[in-house]
């Protein structure tokens, strides 16, 4: 079957610093894979995604990573913010759609 | 509010009984999907339409559960003979083909089953 993974289910930053979220995939036959972030009582909200076939995408304050030769995603948040503090999902698509199971990032004023 | 909408937000039933949530996606939208979270997880996918059609079932989806979008606008996620394992948020979400990975959810039902 398919698996998504996360490295560490929580992280803690200072305000200001960088964050870096990182997960593991399994399945190599996605088109997409995705970045979502669930604040506490909704849904998730999409941050951005990177296409199967790039490397790097940025966005705003935001860059995902793809290392397809050992499956690997990250996140990278630029000058964490109070308001990023939430739960982090990576996705995958293929013939569903692949959530792991989260991290949780605290930032720190 | 122009997001996707879920109604109810909050359901409490018995074990036995059946339940039925509705999503409204964002109206140009045509793709439609179902997710059910439990706490501390990720939400994991049980099914999607592209307009009308239902393409994919997870394996999660028991006979238990059934889905429709009769018109390709709104849909329905109707759970029979519930269990108290139903005990989860279900999510709804909406997307725009060729959208890549982006979907806009609403903010789920929570359902508890006695």
């Amino acid at each position: 079957g398919e698996s998504v993974g996360l490295h560490l289910p929580t992280l803690s930053v200072q305000e200001g610093d960088n964050s870096i979220i990182n997960c593991a995939y399994s399945n190599s036959a996605s088109d997409y894979f995705i970045w979502y972030k669930q604040e506490s009582g909704k849904g998730p909200q999409f941050i951005i995604d990177i296409r199967s076939n790039m490397d790097k995408r940025q966005g705003q304050r935001v860059t995902v990573l793809l290392n397809k030769t050992v499956k690997h995603l990250s996140l990278q948040i630029a000058a964490t913010q109070p308001g990023d503090s939430a739960v982090y999902f990576c996705a995958f698509t293929g013939n569903q759609f692949y959530f792991g199971t989260g991290t949780s990032l605290t930032v720190i004023p | 509010d122009t997001g996707v909408s879920q109604n109810p937000r909050h359901k409490i039933t018995k074990r036995g009984q059946n339940v039925t949530f509705r999503c409204d996606p964002i109206s140009e939208h045509n793709r439609l999907y179902w997710y059910r979270q439990t706490l501390g997880q990720g939400p994991e996918f049980l099914t999607y339409f592209q307009n009308e059609a239902q393409l994919e079932k997870s394996r999660l989806l028991s006979d238990r559960f059934s889905a429709e979008r009769p018109k390709g606008s709104f849909s329905t996620l109707e759970i029979q003979r519930t269990e108290q394992g139903d005990s989860a948020m279900y999510l709804c979400a909406s997307s725009l083909t060729g959208q890549g990975g982006e979907q806009f959810f609403g903010p789920g039902t929570r359902l508890t089953v006695l």
